[in-house]
């Protein structure tokens, strides 16, 4: 079936540092959402995409449905943003079914 | 601005008893509902989903059934609990956008302990 491979699974920044979360799709997809864990473990939605890019403070999300892939990007990380973030995306043969990636733990740390 | 409410917040259960989640969407018309569930350690896996009152589609069988009795109201259910019904049952809801699913919004989920 159609997959999300969403990497890495963990990652670990410093105040002040960024990086980027990414999913690749192993089919061609329609739209791509990015979300975040809260401390009840249900899930924030950050970014809803159907295409291009997004940004919203320290956080910036791109599709691109012809290329497969999604990322997050999130720059001046701070404490507050650790937790665990998940991609979903819908389209090829899951019809309007969201498939989720794994998840990426970040950790930020002083 | 809209509001999506859970209920219970967690259940402890016995194999074969019956089971009842709810959820209530306040300040939207109409929208997309959705059940999702999430074994420990597992995905997030979509279960039904319902864009009208009285209709329900059903994407992974799960011994489970859901209904919308209300515009406002999606209920998931069984008569009977298995030990891998266990999990964390979440809500959501979308607008709907032509064929996309729209932007999720998820409830705070119920927490299922099935002994």
């Amino acid at each position: 079936g159609d997959q999300v491979e969403q990497s890495p699974s963990a990652l670990s920044l410093h105040e002040g540092t960024g990086s980027a979360l990414r999913c690749n799709f192993t089919t061609t997809m329609r739209a791509v959402q990015w979300f975040r864990k809260n401390s009840r473990g249900s899930l924030i939605n950050l970014f809803y995409l159907a295409s291009g890019t997004k940004e919203n403070g320290r956080l910036k999300s791109a599709f691109d449905s012809k290329e497969r892939y999604s990322t997050l990007h999130i720059r001046d990380a701070q404490l507050e943003d650790s937790g665990t973030y998940f991609c979903a995306a819908e389209g090829g043969s899951s019809g309007n079914k969201l498939i989720f990636g794994i998840g990426t733990l970040l950790s930020v740390k002083p | 601005a809209q509001t999506i409410h859970q209920w219970p917040v967690a259940e402890i259960k016995a194999v074969g008893s019956p089971l009842s989640l709810g959820c209530t969407i306040k300040g939207k018309s109409s929208p997309n509902l959705y059940w999702y569930w999430q074994a420990t350690g597992g995905t997030l896996q979509q279960l039904f989903y319902s864009i009208t009152v009285g209709q329900v589609e059903s994407v992974v069988q799960l011994n489970l059934s859901a209904s919308r009795p209300k515009d406002d109201q999606f209920i998931l259910s069984t008569e009977k609990l298995l030990l891998s019904h266990s999990g964390f049952y979440l809500c959501a809801w979308s607008r709907g956008l032509g064929a996309n699913t729209g932007q999720l919004y998820f409830g705070e989920g119920s927490k299922l302990t099935v002994l």
